[in-house]
């Protein structure tokens, strides 16, 4: 399998523009989450899916983003509009089982606001 | 509530030292997972171990071996003889009833040649 694949794996863009960040995650796999880094921060837990349907997205900073999963194979985070401080690295995960089994992840899309 | 406490923010050692790296976590569960996950300069985020609390038997792997104590909520990690390619953020994280992973805020490795 190839593993965790997000796109793009870099973006750039200005304030006020629409982002949106993709992911597939590995075949066979019934939990997805979306995970934020920033130095500040740290790693933070956005919104985790299990099979197909937001479980929890208490992470969701505010009503910019937006997070779907319309087939087990394709999950799209979005920001709109973007603003500078939403400039990070966002990683999307998947797991075979929710909690039990360890998660996979991307490697990342690096995300700069300007 | 921060489930998980990684109070080392960085180590330095020479090649071929070992090192230890602590986690200690905070959960009312009874059934919960904990993990270890490796971040290389490169950004990408490996997942190294995972344990489940019924299980406290330590374990060697390679290099690597933990530490799991129940009694004082702890999951420590050592790398044995350390290598250069060894430095990089280490994460331990948790995943509990709500089934949601939580990090810690990673311990930065760095072996010196």
């Amino acid at each position: 399998d190839a593993g965790v694949i997000q796109s793009p794996r870099h973006e750039v863009t200005e304030m006020g523009q629409e982002v949106t960040l993709r992911c597939k995650p590995i075949s066979g796999h019934n939990s997805l989450f979306w995970y934020r880094q920033t130095m500040m921060r740290g790693l933070e837990l956005l919104i985790y899916f299990n099979n197909n349907v937001p479980i929890d997205d208490s992470g969701m900073p505010e009503d910019r983003f937006s997070a779907k999963m319309p087939n087990a194979s394709f999950s799209t985070l979005k920001i709109q509009p973007s603003e500078p401080r939403d400039s990070a690295v966002y990683f999307c995960a998947s797991s075979l089982l929710h909690g039990d089994t360890e998660a996979f992840f991307g490697q990342g899309t690096r995300l700069t606001v300007v | 509530a921060q489930k998980v406490t990684q109070a080392q923010t960085e180590i330095s050692v020479v090649e071929k030292e070992d090192v230890t790296l602590d986690c200690v976590y905070e959960t009312r569960d009874t059934t919960y997972y904990l993990f270890w996950y490796k971040q290389p300069p490169s950004g990408e985020l490996v997942f190294l171990i995972r344990r489940n609390s019924f299980d406290e038997q330590n374990e060697i792997s390679g290099r690597y071996s933990w530490n799991f104590q129940k009694s004082t909520s702890s999951f420590n990690f050592t790398i044995t003889a350390s290598q250069v390619v060894d430095s990089a953020v280490y994460f331990c994280a948790l995943s509990d009833g709500d089934y949601k992973l939580s990090f810690g805020a990673g311990t930065t490795v760095t072996v010196r040649a």
